[in-house]
């Protein structure tokens, strides 16, 4: 079993809809991050976070670490959302990012 | 301010062949990161420099691979001979510090580089 898991793996949406794509860890962390890759490999990242929740835009992310969860949010989508999003997590002990999988998502007009 | 820089972006090159790539961290940042992703998985760490010294390469598979960061601002890695399962996004990405349990710093990614091994 991987040490974080995201879901779900694939997504589509048309225009507007409300997205959120999870993530789940196993481990201790001082800090999760979630990453926006591009088809070209590219990846921006949008958040770092260790508790709460944080918004930049349309995207919101939040957290609870109590139940090891965090999840994505983007309100409105549009087809520029079009992206792989990929959660990873910094452990509490190391200062390693352990990924997740990617959420393919595909946004359509 | 300008991110992290790699070149080239595509590769394709045969098996048995050496291939290298580059990575321009940004400026003043102390850790640099060489990721290796395979289609449709999360990027795997195989080197991480804190300046110029090699903090972690316990995935760094030594046979065939090697990466430097001399003066601890560039870095290359390099794959000597390649496999066609070294078929991957290489990704380089770069942060201001080590990250530690009470401080934890962003990371910033480059475009990466493809390389497809026939």
């Amino acid at each position: 079993k991987n040490e974080v898991e995201q879901s779900p793996q694939n997504l589509t949406a048309q225009e507007g809809e409300f997205i959120t794509i999870n993530c789940s860890y196993s481990v201790g962390i001082s800090a999760l991050h979630w990453l926006q890759q591009h088809p070209g490999g590219g990846i921006v990242s949008l958040f770092m976070l260790s508790s709460g929740k944080k918004k930049h835009g349309r995207l919101i992310a939040t957290i609870n670490i109590q139940e090891k969860h965090s999840s994505l949010h983007i309100t409105a989508s549009h087809p520029r959302d079009s992206a792989v999003y990929i959660c990873a997590v910094s452990p509490g002990s190391t200062d390693k990012l352990i990924f997740g999988t990617g959420t393919r998502l595909q946004v359509f007009p | 301010e300008a991110g992290v820089a790699q070149s080239p972006r595509y590769k394709i090159i045969e098996k048995r062949q050496s291939v290298a790539f580059w990575c321009n961290p940004i400026s003043g940042h102390a850790t640099l990161y060489w990721y290796q992703q395979i289609l449709g998985q999360g990027p795997k760490l195989l080197i991480q420099f804190q300046n110029n010294g090699v903090v972690d390469d316990s995935q760094l598979p030594k046979d065939r691979f090697s990466a430097e960061r001399l003066k601890g601002v560039d870095s290359t890695l390099k794959i000597q001979p390649a496999k066609l399962e070294d078929s991957a996004v290489y990704l380089c990405a770069s942060s201001l510090a080590r990250p530690s349990y009470y401080l934890n710093t962003e990371a910033f990614f480059g475009q990466g580089t493809r390389l497809t091994v026939v």
